[in-house]
């Protein structure tokens, strides 16, 4: 079964950058038509997608955030990471990495990490 | 920018049929999909290509689209099914989430 795992720093000072990983088991982050994302949800409100890394190395990113965001992977530790720069209170949000559905298409996201509270604060 | 619009609240009776709405220009010429989240929880796939169940969610939860709205029915409410929705569509190569629709049971 495929488990998604985010870690990184639960609490971030203004201006800094933000840095999380998704350590991906039960299955390769290279193999398949997969495509890796991540996805934040402020406290007490919606969804919102920050980015993805298709299955070619490729990112793509919410024009909102892409100034700020960058999106890798590392195929040998098998897991992808984000990196959000500058951030700000309003950055302060519960962070998911989830796994679209199979294809080259646009897709869903099928699997979803647990996500990680990352707080914005001196 | 693609915005996608669903009620902040939709109330239902158990045994009975709930509808979620999500309106986006000409939403109906792209695929919709469907996410639940309990409290607490991370969301979950519950329709995707408008209207295709993935493995595991009940046969009750149903899906469509067309013209500016797309649909999320739920047929014999249950309340486990109490929970937030969020519709997702994509606008080129943008993942946009609606704002989310909470459903009460009761």
């Amino acid at each position: 079964q495929l488990q998604l795992q985010e870690s990184g720093p639960g609490l971030v000072k203004p201006s800094e950058t933000l840095s999380l990983t998704c350590t991906v088991s039960g299955g390769s982050i290279s193999t398949g038509s997969y495509s890796w994302g991540w996805i934040r949800q402020p406290p007490g409100k919606g969804l919102e997608w920050i980015g993805s890394i298709h299955y070619s190395g490729s990112p793509y990113y919410n024009p909102s955030l892409k100034s700020r965001v960058t999106i890798s992977e590392d195929t040998s530790k098998n897991h992808f990471s984000l990196r959000l720069s500058s951030v700000t209170a309003a950055d302060t949000a519960v962070y998911y990495c989830a796994r679209h559905q199979p294809g080259s298409g646009r897709y869903p996201f099928e699997y979803w990490g647990q996500g990680t509270l990352v707080t914005v604060s001196s | 920018s693609y915005e996608l619009t669903q009620p902040p609240s939709v109330s239902v009776s158990p045994g009975q049929t709930a509808s979620i709405t999500c309106s986006g220009d000409e939403l109906g010429d792209k695929y919709g999909c469907w996410y639940q989240q309990k409290p607490g929880q991370s969301p979950v796939l519950v329709i995707y290509q408008d209207n295709k169940r993935p493995s595991g969610i009940p046969e009750r939860f149903s899906g469509s689209n067309s013209g500016n709205t797309a649909t999320l029915t739920i047929s014999g409410t249950q309340a486990m099914d109490e929970a937030d929705y969020y519709c997702q569509a994509w606008d080129s190569s943008t993942l946009v989430f609606g704002g989310g629709t909470k459903l009460t049971v009761l």
